[in-house]
């Protein structure tokens, strides 16, 4: 079956700019999280959403949101770029049965300049 | 606030020894754990899970091992193969999904031929 596609792969944005991902989860999984990793901060979790709802959140600002549609497919979004937020925005979707593993997509390559 | 580390961030075996990487965590509400691999630009890929309520668990060519009384987990991988090369991150759960995971910062694992 289809992995978790993440689009776009690669993104250049200027400072101030606002940016939108795609995350398409596997089908059936109805959990999809969102993860920023950076050299020096890792692997950081930014939100998890299930059914349409944030169940968690991570220590973001509020610049960072996302949604999930009906489908299961997430987006989320930054606005008023900052360079600190170039990073490698993973998504990750599983199917929310207990001691069940999430799977990850390749990823999208923020570089804000 | 709660994280889970690793002891090295890089280790270098000899192609066909044993590896084993290491991680302690400290949130003990911790019940679910995860291993990853992540090779080069590619998002982490799923290894192996265990469970709090045991303390051992094997797969093809790994083995995962928790001591809960010190909060330790690490993973062995046998044979260690070029194709092993990449970097490992261990990841914990509160709640037993995968949806909001707390990861470690790595170990990259360079399997010299």
């Amino acid at each position: 079956k289809a992995g978790v596609t993440q689009t776009p792969r690669y993104l250049i944005k200027t400072r101030g700019q606002q940016v939108t991902l795609s995350c398409s989860p596997i089908s059936g999984h109805r959990s999809v999280s969102w993860y920023q990793q950076t050299p020096g901060q890792g692997l950081q979790f930014l939100f998890e959403y299930f059914s349409e709802t944030q169940r968690n959140k991570g220590n973001f600002p509020g610049r960072f949101s996302g949604r999930q549609f009906s489908n299961s497919r997430s987006e989320m979004n930054v606005s008023t770029l900052e360079l600190g937020d170039s990073a490698l925005y993973l998504c990750a979707s599983s199917f929310d049965r207990a001691g069940t593993e999430a799977f990850f997509g390749q990823g999208t390559r923020l570089t804000v300049v | 606030g709660e994280s889970v580390g690793l002891h090295l961030p890089t280790l270098s075996v000899q192609e066909g020894d044993n590896s084993i990487i290491n991680c302690a965590y400290s949130n003990s509400a911790s019940d679910y754990f995860i291993w990853y691999k992540q090779e080069s630009g590619k998002g982490p890929q799923f290894i192996i899970d265990i469970r709090s309520n045991m303390d051992k668990r094997q797969g093809q060519r790994v083995t995962v091992l928790l001591n809960k009384t010190v909060k330790h987990l690490s993973l062995q991988i046998a044979a260690t193969q070029p194709g092993d090369s990449a970097v490992y991150f261990c990841a914990e759960n509160e709640g037993t999904n995968a949806g909001k995971s707390t990861f470690g910062d790595g170990t990259t694992l360079t399997v010299k031929p």
